[in-house]
């Protein structure tokens, strides 16, 4: 069975750092694109991130460009974000998906900052 | 980057009804569009890819259609587990970007 489990949110002061992983299990991760995408408290979703299957490739929204970083190691089957000078908008529920159509999703990690 | 606009943003309908959700691109995306379904703390589902076909497990009262940027999502007869809000997403050029959502309630 396919699974994404996403970890390593909390509550974090403005200004401060988070990583989240987010382990996949069931499929090898190696030959999918992966993203970080996330829903505000009452809000929509929110692509924020995604990196090609072999790390070299990273894209990113503008609202995180220069503070987040994506990451993956496909020996792990993990993949993670780096979030450094967290903002009150940054609060949401972060999810972990695979591919380019997002075929799976994890069950999220909240971030409140 | 690539608007994605939804109508409705909500509705109300009844067990047994036809829905259809639009979904319209800023520019022309292809086919490279997707739908998911959400319900209230859940992480989203995905339902359809490449604007028009299922995803595995799928069932097939959920339909897509479109090209371009004119997309449709159906739901043939709505049964109580599909209240639920939708977006779609289109994944053409980044940005990716998502629509603001459809929320379907019951009449």
């Amino acid at each position: 069975e396919v699974q994404l489990v996403e970890s390593g949110g909390g509550l974090v002061q403005p200004g401060g750092s988070l990583r989240l992983s987010c382990a996949a299990s069931g499929f090898t991760l190696s030959p999918y694109w992966m993203n970080w995408v996330r829903q505000a408290p009452g809000q929509g979703l929110e692509w924020v991130a995604g990196v090609k299957k072999d790390g070299s490739d990273k894209y990113y929204v503008d609202s995180v460009k220069g503070r987040f970083t994506i990451s993956r190691d496909n020996a792990k089957n993990s993949l993670y974000l780096q979030m450094n000078s967290l903002r009150a908008e940054d609060t949401a529920v972060y999810y972990c998906a695979r591919g380019n159509a997002f075929e799976y999703w994890g069950p999220g990690t909240l971030v409140t900052v | 980057d690539i608007q994605m606009t939804q109508s409705p943003s909500s509705l109300s309908a009844s067990v047994g009804d036809r829905v259809t959700i639009t979904c319209r691109a800023s520019q022309g995306i292809s086919n490279y569009l997707a739908w998911f379904q959400q319900k209230p703390g859940k992480a989203p589902k995905s339902l359809i890819y490449g604007a028009s076909s299922l995803q595995s497990g799928v069932p097939s009262k959920f339909s897509g259609s479109g090209s371009g940027t004119d997309f449709t999502l159906t739901i043939s007869s709505l049964q109580p587990e599909d209240f639920a809000t939708y977006y779609c997403q289109q994944y053409n050029s980044f940005p990716l970007t998502f629509g603001g959502g459809t929320k379907v309630e019951m009449k």
